[in-house]
């Protein structure tokens, strides 16, 4: 399994919208709704902010969106702060049951 | 709220077998309406999926670690184990246990990870 590709790195100012895509195959995004995303700081476990494409897990900001086009997935950061600096990675379930992950995109918000 | 602790031997030596530990508070370990998963990731690189457990012990294996792997469960200890064989240093990483929702399939809830270094 291929992993997703992410672009690895991407900048904004604050309170600016930042997006970062994700591109799978139909046999993992364009097939699935499980399609998740985590924000990583540094020296930190990774953390759900969105999943099934779109929905945020309870005490995540509405800043952090989700959405999905064909086989590619995207996160939209609005309003950036200076604390949105980290590392974003997606994932999404796919056809052989298993999971594969985005390379990992790198925000600095400048 | 479900809580997860990695344990384990930070150092193995190549060819040897990776044993680590997840022990699991705050919530049932065969609930139905969650499972587990375990992912690493080497230092300064990106997440990769290992694997699956059910509490029933049902799995599921990344097919690039698959010969390699196993999960299992012990409910009386409330731990979750993972065994990887012939170990090298492209093993070396952060070793993460996560809850994995049911009904959204996302890791909802991850361990600190630990930190295993395959030694030559």
């Amino acid at each position: 399994q291929s992993a997703l590709t992410q672009t690895a790195s991407v900048s904004g100012s604050p309170g600016q919208s930042i997006t970062i895509s994700c591109t799978g195959t139909s046999s993992d995004i364009g097939g699935y709704k499980y399609v998740s995303w985590y924000q990583q700081h540094p020296g930190k476990a990774p953390k759900l902010i969105i999943y099934d494409v779109s929905d945020r897990p309870s005490g995540i900001s509405n800043r952090f969106s989700g959405s999905k086009s064909g086989n590619t997935a995207s996160l939209t950061i609005s309003g950036l702060q200076a604390e949105d600096e980290a590392e974003y990675y997606c994932t999404s379930f796919t056809s052989s049951s298993t999971w594969v992950f985005g390379g990992g995109t790198k925000l600095t918000v400048l | 709220q479900v809580q997860l602790q990695e344990s384990g031997p930070g150092l193995v030596k190549a060819s040897q077998t990776l044993s680590l530990n997840c022990t699991v508070s705050g919530g049932s370990i065969t609930s139905g309406s969650y499972y587990w998963s375990w992912i690493r990731q080497p230092a300064g690189k990106g997440l990769e999926w290992i694997g699956r457990i059910y509490g029933s012990g049902d799995t599921n294996y990344n097919p690039s670690l698959k010969s390699r792997v196993s999960m299992s469960v012990d409910t009386s200890k409330k731990q979750l184990s993972l065994n990887l064989r012939s170990v090298t240093a492209a093993d070396t990483a952060i070793y993460y246990c996560t809850k994995v929702s049911g009904l959204h399939d996302a890791f909802d809830v991850w361990g600190q990870g630990a930190m295993v270094t395959v030694s030559s």
